[in-house]
Formats: C-alpha cells, structure tokens, sequence
C-alpha cells in the first residue's frame, strides 16, 4: 500500500521568494513520484516525476524536486516565486514495476503568490 | 497532438438519475484511469482500464462503473446519483512503457458534476 503526506493545506509566499512544497510518502516497494499543478476549474498538470536515476529532478516554469529516500521525501521547490505560480499543488505516488496503475494523491497544498 | 478530452464539462443532475461521463485519451495510450475529487476527500481513484479490461479498482461503491471500448475511448457512469457524488470526475491516460510500466499520467480537464 501507498500513501502520501502533504505539509500544510496552504502555503503563502511574497513575489520573488523561495517556493518550498513538502510531500512525505510511504510505499511497500520502490515508488513512482510526482508532482501535479491544478488551476481554478482546470485538470492536472504535470509538474515533473521521479522514477529512477538521478534523485534530483527537474520540471517545467523552474521546479524542481529531490527524492531523499531515508527521509521518504519529495519536496517540491522553485527559487524565485511568481504571481503565476498560484494555484494548488498535489503529490503523487505510484508503484513501480506492475502493469496496474494507480495514483495516490496527498490532498493537496495551495499556494498564494503575494505581489 | 491533441490531449485528453473529457465531455461534457459540466452537468447538473437529479438525485436517483443515472450518468455517463466520456473521456478520450491520447492517441496511442491505451490506459486511462478515473479520479473523484471533491473538496473533503481529495483526489481519489475509481478504476484504471487497459485494453477493454478492468485492471484496477479504488473503494467505490458498485453504482459508480466504467467500460472501455476498442478505440481506448472510456466512458464512466454512475447509477442512482446521491447528493455526495457531486465532483470533479477526471480522465487520465497513460501509455504503456517498455516493461508494461507506465511512467506518467495525462489529465483532462474533468467533468464538474452537480447533484441536485
């Protein structure tokens, strides 16, 4: 079995300051990562995943996520944050190996941008 | 190339009517899967289908079901529609990886159904 832990529902940054999403998992065998982002009436949009390899991963508008597993973290980061940048942010477990498909989402973090 | 496409968007419907929502995956993924989220229980799996095949199943009560067809194209429906189904119902697809492992999901942008 597979779940995830997002740390805080919501999360407030000012323009121009670190993004710092945290996402904690657990998984009976190694898993599949992900990072989605949701706008207002919109699906998800994948952000960036990690599978296997380098544990430092890079995803799209300047994300970007570190696989610890001892610390069976996944957190998700951006340097720089923009106004754009405000919408809601999910973790996401799958696990590997297996042809059956499932997601697992943390419920979710929302991140206000403060100009 | 075009991405998922869920229809309709929105929709209202009665309390004790039936269903059906369509979801079209990308061309080439044979995978789609079906998420519930509602604001109190998050995003939630219904069922995964490969190939015309139920291969997983989330903790849904049987009112909520779903087939394939051969073209990858899914439908979902729920039966004797209770004030709680009121949701976003998203579509992902996903294409089957070298190994039979699918490495990522691509979402619709769901449908909004409301429960009246």
């Amino acid at each position: 079995a597979q779940s995830v832990t997002q740390l805080g529902s919501h999360v407030s940054v000012s323009e121009g300051a670190l993004v710092l999403l945290r996402c904690n998992y657990s998984s009976s065998v190694p898993p599949y990562l992900f990072w989605y982002v949701q706008y207002p009436n919109q699906g998800l949009q994948l952000l960036l995943k990690y599978t296997t390899g380098a544990t430092l991963v890079k995803g799209i508008n300047g994300f970007e996520a570190e696989f610890k597993k001892s610390e069976t973290s996944f957190h998700l980061t951006k340097p720089s944050a923009h106004m754009s940048d405000a919408a809601e942010y999910f973790c996401a477990v799958s696990l590997s190996g297996g042809s059956n498909y499932k997601l697992t989402f943390g419920k979710g973090t929302l991140l206000t941008v403060n100009p | 190339k075009a991405g998922v496409t869920q229809t309709p968007r929105y929709l209202i419907k009665t309390r004790g009517q039936q269903v059906t929502l369509s979801c079209s995956p990308i061309s080439g993924h044979r995978s789609v899967s079906w998420y519930q989220q509602t604001p109190g229980q998050g995003l939630q799996f219904l069922f995964e289908y490969f190939s015309e095949t139920q291969r997983n199943k989330g903790n849904f009560p049987g009112r909520f079901s779903g087939r394939q067809f051969s073209n990858s194209r899914s439908e979902m429906n729920v039966s004797t529609l209770e004030l709680g189904d009121s949701a976003l119902y998203l579509c992902a697809s996903s294409l089957e990886a070298r190994g039979g492992r699918n490495t990522e999901a691509f979402f619709g942008q769901g449908t909004r159904l409301t429960v009246v």
